[in-house]
């Protein structure tokens, strides 16, 4: 399967700023997908991400907060935007593994807190 | 949309024993279903997968989990804890044509292995 890098590992960010994750997939893809999970909470698919278009974002999440690129097939950016405590969660990248069954590889992950 | 129930956020157990990480969903229809394994800043690891072959199903390092339509349940098991499997586990649902990339997360179990 392939091998997901994510930058940064973990970040400690102020009230207000942006923060830009990238993930760096070593095959090309179609699809790469972004997932939050917040302390305690369960992982909540944010949006897709496909090359040449613009990302397809879940309920609840909107481009200007989650603003993503994709500029190539291997490669992605998540932007969050404007962050608050609430922000502070760990995200993931993820790309498909078995179309077939939907099943997903994943990066380890972003660990974001904002203060 | 899916609902995944994942019973007990942290289990114990002794090393050698018994490992039972119990994960309900909701749908009616037979779901994809997965275990993921999550080592410390690491990325979600597959551990084994439900498609509608054989419903017990077996998947990497001992562990297998039993698919029980009437119940709608995916327990996880490993017949002897080994240190090694102390982890945070996830069971996820995929709908059958769902969209690509989405999947439902329980909030996970922390299994806590004691010598």
């Amino acid at each position: 399967s392939a091998v997901i890098s994510q930058k940064p590992s973990r970040d400690i960010c102020q009230r207000g700023t942006s923060l830009t994750i990238q993930c760096q997939v070593d095959s090309q893809v179609t699809m790469m997908f972004w997932y939050r999970q917040q302390p305690g909470q369960s992982l909540t698919l944010i949006a897709t991400a496909n090359q040449g278009s613009e990302a397809t974002y879940e309920s609840g999440f909107v481009i200007d907060k989650f603003p993503i690129s994709r500029p190539n097939l291997t490669f992605s950016t998540l932007t969050v935007s404007n962050m608050s405590p609430e922000d502070s969660s760990i995200y993931l990248c993820s790309v498909i593994q078995d179309s077939g069954a939907n099943v997903l590889t994943f990066g380890a992950g972003s660990r974001l807190t904002v203060l | 949309a899916q609902s995944v129930t994942q019973l007990g956020s942290h289990v114990s157990v002794s090393e050698g024993a018994l490992v039972l990480l119990r994960c309900n969903y909701s749908s009616s229809v037979p779901p994809y279903l997965f275990w993921y394994v999550q080592y410390p800043n690491q990325g979600l690891q597959l551990l084994l997968k439900y498609t509608s072959a054989a419903t017990l199903v077996k998947g990497i390092n001992g562990f297998e989990a039993e698919f029980k339509k009437s119940e709608t349940s995916f327990h996880l098991t490993k017949p002897s804890a080994h240190m090694s499997d102390a982890a945070e586990y996830f069971c996820a649902v995929s709908e059958r044509g769902s969209t690509l990339g989405r999947l439902y997360f329980g909030r996970g179990t922390q299994l806590t292995v004691w010598p």
